[in-house]
């Protein structure tokens, strides 16, 4: 079946625009995250949805970046006013929800700030 | 919060020798050990995993390894091949609210397998 998708796969924002970047889970895992993961690093968690409620967003850098998944599938993540330090790959998974580890991740968006 | 730290960040060997990659943890209370790899502009993807009631995994040439007392687990491929040639994470997690794992990441292990 289909793993899970992302897009864009790379988006390059001048400093200070706003952005959107878009996760489509497996269909069926109830669990989503979002990392971010800087050059020669490992991914970083930002948050994680269960269906459409955000238990944990412990991780988000700053108030600029929010993340929903409204009707507990796609996801968004939203930067606003981006900077060059959010310059990363953001990388979303998915999962069942009880007692299983493993998450599936996507390709990831490669974003730029100029 | 979990803190892990991976070593090395590069190991670099000749086809059908062993690699082995470690990683310490700080959190006594996680209890699930995955591992990825991640090929150059790729997404990660799991290729063994060990929970804490278990000390050894076997898949086979890879191998994980625990050791609770000393919050270490280690991972082993055997007889290495060029196409294990790629970034590996280790990470450390314990359950969260709703029943998943939040993981932290080590930094990464890039293993080089010279033909």
């Amino acid at each position: 079946g289909a793993g899970v998708s992302q897009s864009p796969r790379y988006k390059v924002a001048k400093r200070g625009q706003d952005v959107a970047l878009r996760c489509d889970p497996i269909s069926g895992h109830v669990s989503l995250f979002w990392y971010q993961q800087a050059l020669g690093q490992g991914p970083e968690f930002l948050t994680y949805f269960q269906n459409e409620a955000q238990l944990d967003k412990s991780g988000l850098p700053s108030d600029r970046f929010f993340a929903e998944r409204p009707e507990g599938s796609v996801s968004t993540l939203k930067i606003q006013r981006t900077q060059q330090e959010d310059s990363a790959v953001y990388l979303c998974a998915s999962s069942l929800a009880s007692g299983g580890g493993e998450q599936y991740f996507g390709p990831g968006t490669r974003l730029t700030v100029t | 919060g979990e803190n892990v730290e991976q070593h090395p960040s590069t190991l670099s060997v000749q086809e059908g020798d062993s690699a082995v990659i470690k990683c310490t943890y700080s959190d006594s209370a996680s209890n699930y050990f995955p591992w990825y790899k991640q090929e150059l502009g790729k997404r990660p993807q799991l290729i063994i995993d060990i929970r804490s009631n278990v000390g050894e995994k076997k898949d086979q040439r890879i191998a994980v390894t625990l050791n609770k007392t000393a919050k270490h687990f280690s991972l082993h491929i055997t007889e290495t091949q060029p196409e294990d040639s790629a970034v590996y994470f280790c990470a450390a997690s314990k359950g969260a609210s709703g029943g998943s794992y939040i993981p932290t990441f080590g930094r990464g292990t890039s293993l080089i397998v010279h033909p």
